[in-house]
């Protein structure tokens, strides 16, 4: 069964922290992504990639950095943690312009 | 005008019921367009998929597009408790992959 694998469920970080979430898939996809999703707002991609090394800007980059090293692997940076980053993230990967596959997420706390 | 409408819910029915599941959406890019279900505390699961307009079945499942309307449809015949999740909708143009764009979803809850 292919998988889309997030290293944390749960974190919890203070305000200013460098914040990394990790991503990982085994289906050999080129593209992956970084949403989050808050109630009433939905699913609001950040960052996509296409290829290693290659990344995109989603709807709400801002405060927000990514690293594509590998193809299997895909990381978002917070790079000083706010209080408004505080959410759930959830990394996807697909092979074609449907069926992405998601991690189960991480819920993310800034204190 | 926000790019995808779903009502939030929740939507309650008694269980066996057919279940409709709506979104309109303003892009008359739009050209794939998918279901996704979630459960609490998970992320989403691709139900369905469909390329332009018309019907697809997968069971008790089934998705309906009308680009004329911008208007996107999962039914879902004899429900069961199993089936309460959050539904969410989800479009792109195609030829790249630039992402999805997401309805809000809408919480479905199945009574036994």
């Amino acid at each position: 069964d292919v998988k889309v694998t997030q290293s944390s469920r749960y974190l919890v970080k203070r305000t200013g922290e460098k914040v990394f979430l990790e991503c990982v898939q085994d289906m050999d996809h080129e593209n992956m992504f970084w949403y989050r999703q808050d109630p009433g707002l939905g699913l609001r991609l950040i960052y996509f990639s296409y290829d290693v090394k290659m990344k995109e800007k989603g709807d709400i980059p801002e405060g927000y950095s990514v690293s594509r090293e590998k193809k299997e692997r895909f990381s978002l940076i917070l790079e000083s943690a706010s209080t408004n980053q505080t959410s759930m993230y959830l990394c996807a990967s697909s092979l074609y312009n449907y069926g992405y596959t998601f991690g189960s997420g991480t819920r993310l706390t800034v204190v | 005008q926000k790019e995808v409408e779903q009502d939030p819910g929740p939507l309650s029915v008694p269980e066996g019921a057919i279940v409709s599941l709506n979104c309109t959406y303003s892009n008359s890019a739009f050209q794939y367009f998918m279901w996704y279900r979630q459960y609490s505390r998970k992320g989403p699961e691709l139900l369905m998929y469909t390329y332009s307009s018309g019907n697809k079945e997968d069971g008790r499942f089934t998705a309906q597009v009308d680009k004329s309307s911008k208007y996107i449809s999962l039914f879902i015949r004899d429900s069961q408790p199993s089936d309460s999740a959050t539904y969410l909708c989800a479009m792109n143009p195609g030829g790249g992959a630039d992402g999805l764009t997401f309805g809000k979803g809408t919480h479905l809850i199945i009574q036994p």
